[in-house]
């Protein structure tokens, strides 16, 4: 069945790191591939998407490229604010139509 | 545009009370979805609607959940003889397909503990 895997967190970085998130997954066909983010008491939040192979999914400086290849959807940003602590998810969509997801990154950004 | 909304927000119960969860999805949009998020875990999906149709619902945890969307909008998740193992965050989504994308939409979780 379809599966992510997401790097293990937490991950602690200081303000104006660049932030690498792993992930992959397995599935069958040609899943769209999503992060997700979830603040401190809110609600889980589409953070940017990818529909097909070598797309590139990108929103608030955060962006991911979909490899096929690797079967990876890494999430990046160039230079983390305090604002971006957060959890971050990894998520594909598959031949079904629900969301299969990994298990979250904690991110925290220090002054 | 107000979101996909949940309610409770929060939720205590004794163990062997039954509970019911409602979400109002953005309107309309067709596709309504039930996850389930334990602490450090990612959103375990339970089932979905499209209109009043429950396509799918073997992911359901066991014979004590059920879900219903009796007018193709708002959805009721019940969860009977609770037990503390059911303790866990119940998310609901909804989403409109257009064209390839689908993009699910996530209301704020009704927090459920069990004691």
């Amino acid at each position: 069945g379809d599966s992510v895997t997401q790097m293990e967190g937490p991950v602690t970085l200081s303000e104006e790191a660049f932030l690498t998130i792993n992930c992959t997954y397995t599935a069958t066909g040609y899943p769209s591939l999503f992060w997700y983010v979830q603040y401190p008491g809110e609600g889980l939040q589409l953070l940017l998407k990818a529909t097909k192979a070598d797309d590139k999914g990108s929103n608030k400086g955060f962006e991911a490229t979909y490899r096929k290849e690797t079967t990876s959807f890494h999430l990046e940003k160039g230079s983390v604010q305090v604002s971006d602590s957060a959890v971050y998810f990894c998520a594909l969509r598959g031949s079904a139509r629900q969301l299969t997801f990994g298990s979250g990154t904690q991110l925290t950004v220090l002054p | 545009d107000t979101g996909v909304s949940q309610d409770p927000r929060h939720k205590i119960t004794k163990r062997g009370q039954n509970v019911t969860f409602r979400c109002d999805p953005i309107s309309e949009h067709n596709r309504l979805y039930w996850y389930r998020q334990t602490l450090g875990q990612g959103p375990e999906f339970l089932t979905y609607f499209q209109n009043e149709a429950q396509l799918e619902k073997s992911r359901l945890l066991s014979d004590r959940f059920s879900a219903e969307r009796p007018k193709g909008s708002f959805s009721t998740l019940e969860i009977q003889r609770t037990e503390q193992g059911d303790s866990a965050m119940y998310l609901c989504a909804s989403s409109f397909q257009s064209g390839q994308v689908e993009t699910q939409y996530f209301g704020p979780g009704t927090r459920l503990l069990v004691l």
